[in-house]
Order: structure tokens, then sequence, then C-alpha cells
């Protein structure tokens, strides 16, 4: 059974700092990795979707890469400032019907 | 844009009520989906549905129940709300174009009590 895990579960850096979230996974033999953010209070706004056969995906200050071998995805934001604060959530897309398995998160919190 | 509408943003019940919680999205979409999000429990999939009338349960299905009569509109059914079902309701919907799966788009959630 596929489990995903995203550690640290909380970060707290100063604005400017360039920064990386970890998302692991158990089985490799995945269809997709996507990253979300949420607000609190607020639904998942999707940031980035890397397919299987793919290794990094960029958008803006956003880089997100995929290596299925060791069962790991790391985000990159560069240039960090206080609107990036919020919750990034990885997950791991299984089979062709969109399903996907849902990390823990990590709250991001960047000070001015 | 993606458009995710759920009917309500917040909603108080009683135990023992039929509850019913609407989604509507506006993009065509085949997939669609119901969360629900428990702090420290994190996302848990219910059902979801890749065609009308289709569905599959996800995780937690128990105590729930789902109906998709037409593509844009996927409702999620609590037969005799309990107390354990109080939570954040997320629902999301996405397509699969050739062959890959594109990005899930969610709504803005419905955050239940059942007193």
């Amino acid at each position: 059974k596929q489990e995903v895990t995203q550690i640290p579960a909380a970060l707290s850096v100063p604005e400017g700092e360039n920064l990386v979230l970890n998302c692991s996974f158990t089985d490799s033999a995945i269809y997709n990795l996507q990253w979300f953010r949420q607000d609190p209070g607020k639904g998942l706004t999707s940031l980035l979707l890397i397919q299987s056969s793919q290794r990094e995906q960029t958008s803006g200050r956003l880089n997100a890469s995929l290596d299925k071998s060791s069962g790991r995805s790391t985000l990159y934001i560069a240039a960090s400032q206080p609107g990036d604060s919020a919750t990034y959530l990885c997950a791991a897309g299984s089979g062709n019907t969109g399903k996907l398995i849902f990390g823990q998160g990590t709250t991001l919190q960047v000070k001015p | 844009d993606v458009k995710v509408t759920q009917s309500s943003r917040y909603l108080v019940k009683r135990t023992g009520e039929k509850v019913f919680l609407e989604c509507v999205q506006d993009m065509d979409h085949e997939n669609m989906f119901w969360y629900r999000q428990d702090p420290g429990l994190g996302l848990r999939l219910i059902y979801f549905s890749y065609d009308v009338k289709m569905k599959e349960k996800g995780d937690i299905p128990e105590g729930y129940s789902v109906s998709r009569e037409k593509k844009e509109r996927f409702s999620l059914i609590l037969e005799s709300a309990s107390t354990n079902q109080t939570s954040m309701y997320l629902c999301a919907s996405s397509s699969t174009r050739a062959g890959s799966n594109q990005p899930q788009h969610f709504g803005d959630g419905t955050r239940l009590s059942i007193l």
C-alpha cells in the first residue's frame, strides 16, 4: 500500500531564503506526483504535476523534481516571500483514474 | 480557469440526520473525488467517480454514499450523520487526457459540524 511522507511537518525561514520541501513515497510505481498549496481554511491549489516519465517541472519560482528509483520528490522555492506561507502537500498518483495518496504536508512560514 | 463549487462553506447538522454535500465542476472533467481532512490524519479519500453513474470506494467509505447522475455534479451523502463525521470535506475534479492524468482542482471545502 502506497504511503507518502513529508518531513519536516513545519518550517520557518527568513524572507529571501531558497528552500527545499521533501516528499517520499514507498511504492515507486506511481502514475504521477503532484504538489499542492493550502491556505488556512481553504481548499488545495495545484502547483505542479510531474508525470512518471518526467524528472522535473518548473513554474516561476517553483521547481519540483521526481526520482522514482529512490522514492523521492522535492519542491524547491526560490527567493521565498511572506506570501509563500502556507501548507504544502505532495500526493502520489496511482492508476489512470486520477486517484491520489496525500502526505500530511509541511507548514511553511516565511518571516519578513 | 477550472471552477469547483461546493454548495456550502459551513454546515451544522444533528446526529441521525441525512446530510447532502453537493459539488459542481464546470470543466467537463471525467473524474471527481470526495475527501475529508482532519488534523493529524491529513486528506483521506472517501469515494471517487471516473464517469457518470460510476463510483468507487476510497479509503474510508463507511457511513457515506455518493451519487453522480450528471457529469458535472458529484454528491456526497451521510446516511445517518454521527459526531465522528464532523470534519472539513473537500471535493476535487480532474481530467484524463491522452492517457495521462491532469492536476486535481479543489473546491473551497465544506466545514461540517455534527451536533
